[in-house]
């Protein structure tokens, strides 16, 4: 059972440098997303998808960018590394975005250190 | 705009004893509640769940009530063991916000033998 998979899971950037952050699922979950995980802050919403082609904007958006060409595969891109972005990211999926109480399932994390 | 508060950490116990991590919230309308686990090292999973007041979510030994009156959705655990020690999120959704989820700051329990 595979799940939701990230990849790498850990990454070290130079400021600057420029890198994506890969999430597959299997399960044809229509909603993906990518949070990050900060020490006290919980877990933030960057970006997410409702379906194939279609994206929007969460909580803490700027730096990032996401596209949505299948349904199995959600990439973030950090598109100039910054310090601020040493964090640890998290992929998400679940069936859909509409049903109450959906359970969202999440990979185990990519842990990223920018210097 | 929707917000979940939790206890902050760690929170040291041991073995057997009676756990106890408080939740409130804020959000219009009925959303629906959750608590999730972190393990060291691995991503979140779903702990339990509750989708209308008064609901009970239960597993594991876990249990969270949905009270609308409180805003609350407390987890409790009767006798915990060394292999519940991890970080435990409490979160909320809204249908009208898409489902997206809303996590409280996390707290991280250490049960000792």
């Amino acid at each position: 059972n595979a799940g939701v998979t990230q990849t790498p899971k850990f990454q070290v950037l130079k400021t600057g440098q420029s890198m994506t952050l890969q999430c597959a699922q299997d399960m044809n979950h229509e909603y993906m997303s990518w949070y990050r995980q900060d020490p006290g802050m919980g877990l933030r919403l960057i970006h997410y998808s409702v379906g194939a082609g279609i994206t929007d904007q969460g909580e803490v958006p700027n730096g990032y960018n996401v596209s949505r060409s299948t349904t199995e595969d959600f990439p973030l891109r950090l598109l100039s590394a910054a310090p601020s972005q040493t964090s640890v990211y998290f992929c998400a999926s679940s069936p859909s975005h509409s049903e109450p109480g959906n359970t969202i399932y999440f990979g185990e994390g990519s842990w990223l250190t920018v210097v | 705009g929707n917000s979940v508060t939790q206890m902050e950490g760690p929170v040291t116990l041991s073995e057997e004893a009676f756990l106890t991590i408080n939740c409130t919230y804020t959000a219009t309308g009925y959303p629906s509640l959750f608590w999730y686990v972190q393990y060291p090292g691995e991503g979140l999973q779903l702990l339990l769940k509750a989708t209308k007041a008064d609901d009970k979510g239960s597993n594991k030994g876990f249990e969270a009530t949905y009270r609308k009156e409180t805003t609350s959705f407390h987890l409790e655990k009767g006798s915990v063991q060394v292999s519940d020690s991890a970080v435990y999120f409490c979160a909320l959704s809204r249908k009208a916000a898409g489902n997206k989820l809303t996590f409280g700051g996390g707290t991280r329990v250490l049960v000792k033998p």
